[in-house]
């Protein structure tokens, strides 16, 4: 079954400093996979998304992530922080059990928060 | 903005009463998405739709129905609400022209007590 790993339930990084948040997914064929963003008190926010090509996808805010066949992987960077990015990160791969029937499956979150 | 909406924003219930929560749409999208958000586990898929009347069990089903009479509404209805539902649901949207891409709503907080 198609399984999202987040291995890092809370990071906290200082402002400024890069970042990188773990994805590790578990599926057959090419993927479709996505991070997501949630702020406090809101909903899911879409920050980028891989389906196929460039392996280095580039998202809203800054961030990017790079997509790693041979460690299915999917990993969120940042080269420098703010501190309006704390927030909690969702990793998510794209699973369809029966034609037409598409569907997420999400890790279980990383919680980022910013050091001043 | 998806233009997604979800209703009530809160609510707090009691253990055995019925609650439905409520999701609109105004961009007549086809397909749609209940999630609940619980601490350690992200998103679970409660149930989803693909059309009018058209619904199906996502991963965490049980205590939970659907019902979809307009393309606009989706509503999730906990027929005898337990402590256990006590969370976050989130409504979905997905485009018709975009591959597993979803849009979220604001989110409804249930405390069940």
């Amino acid at each position: 079954a198609q399984s999202v790993t987040q291995p890092d339930i809370h990071i906290t990084v200082s402002e400024g400093a890069s970042l990188e948040l773990r994805c590790n997914y578990s599926y057959g064929a090419t993927p479709y996979l996505f991070w997501y963003v949630q702020s406090p008190g809101q909903g899911l926010q879409l920050l980028l998304k891989y389906f196929s090509g460039d392996t280095l996808v580039q998202g809203i805010k800054g961030f990017e992530a790079e997509f790693k066949r041979s460690q299915s992987s999917f990993n969120l960077r940042k080269p420098s922080v703010h501190w309006s990015d704390a927030a909690e990160y969702f990793c998510a791969v794209g699973h369809s059990p029966i034609q037409g029937a598409q569907k997420l499956v999400f890790g279980q979150g990383t919680r980022l928060t910013i050091n001043p | 903005d998806a233009g997604i909406t979800q209703s009530p924003r809160h609510k707090v219930t009691e253990t055995g009463t019925p609650v439905t929560l409520r999701c609109h749409q105004t961009e007549n999208h086809r397909y749609m998405y209940w999630y609940r958000q619980d601490p350690g586990h992200g998103l679970r898929l409660i149930h989803y739709s693909y059309g009018v009347k058209d619904t199906d069990k996502g991963e965490v089903s049980d205590g939970y129905s659907v019902s979809r009479s307009k393309t606009e509404d989706f509503l999730l209805t906990l027929e005898s609400a337990t402590s256990s539902q006590t969370s976050v649901y989130f409504c979905a949207i997905r485009p018709r022209d975009l591959t597993y891409e979803q849009y979220f709503g604001p989110g409804t907080r249930l405390t069940v007590t």
